[in-house]
């Protein structure tokens, strides 16, 4: 079955980097990802793609901040130079033959 | 710009039914998929089910198989979720949600409808 493991919650300082990770389940190591933010009280805003060889293509207006990358059955977002307005949940996303699958989300706080 | 413009928010009471809206604009309507994604009240993100406007092809989660009905309409460009008899349960968020294909992430949001189901 086609699962998609976050974290709950992390935190980083202003200014900081700081690494989420999205776990695929075991046997879909070879799947790309998608990352969502969804800031407080809006919606969410496609950030980027992440392929199993840890190349990644950003959305439209994604800053420089924002990175992907990939090792096994696990995909990072590093977020750089952390911004007040980063504070925020962040979902990742997979696919298969006729169902999407999202994670559970990590409420990222800066500090 | 691509957008994706839902309709108002609605208040309803259990047993009623609704049919929610999704427009799509700046790009060609019947060439992508559109996915339907429910959040419930601090909850995350549920994937609900897709359609291809082109054609009409729809898949549902198993979980919302039954429980909603997914169509679109190309010839004005808007997708939709129905209802046909609301549970108090389905008070939630309801995000549409663009895919190039339908093996590819969500790259387009609409802003949501809060859909609320109350006696």
């Amino acid at each position: 079955q086609l699962v998609l493991t976050q974290s709950p919650s992390a935190s980083a300082s202003l200014g900081a980097s700081v690494k989420l990770t999205c776990t695929l389940s075991t046997g879909h190591g070879t799947y790309a990802i998608a990352w969502h933010q969804q800031q407080p009280e809006k919606g969410p805003r496609y950030l980027m793609k992440v392929n199993s060889d840890g190349s990644h293509s950003k959305g439209d207006g994604i800053p420089d901040r924002f990175s992907g990358s990939s090792s096994g059955t696990e995909r990072y977002l590093t977020i750089s130079t952390l911004q007040s307005e980063d504070e925020a949940d962040y979902y990742c996303q997979t696919w298969d033959t006729g169902i999407q699958v999202f994670g559970g989300g990590t409420k990222l706080t800066v500090l | 710009e691509v957008q994706l413009v839902q309709s108002g928010a609605e208040m309803k009471k259990p047993g009623e039914s609704l049919k929610i809206s999704c427009k799509g604009s700046e790009y060609s309507f019947t060439g992508y998929w559109i996915g339907w994604v429910r959040q419930m009240p601090g909850k995350g993100l549920e994937w609900m089910g897709i359609i291809y406007p082109g054609d009409s092809d729809t898949k549902y989660s198993p979980s919302f198989q039954g429980q909603v009905t997914i169509s679109a309409d190309k010839s004005i460009s808007t997708a939709y979720l129905q209802w046909s008899s609301l549970k108090a349960s389905d008070t939630a968020m309801y995000y549409c949600a663009r895919s190039t294909r339908i093996l590819a992430p969500v790259d387009y949001w609409g802003q949501g409808t809060l859909v609320t189901v109350s006696s």
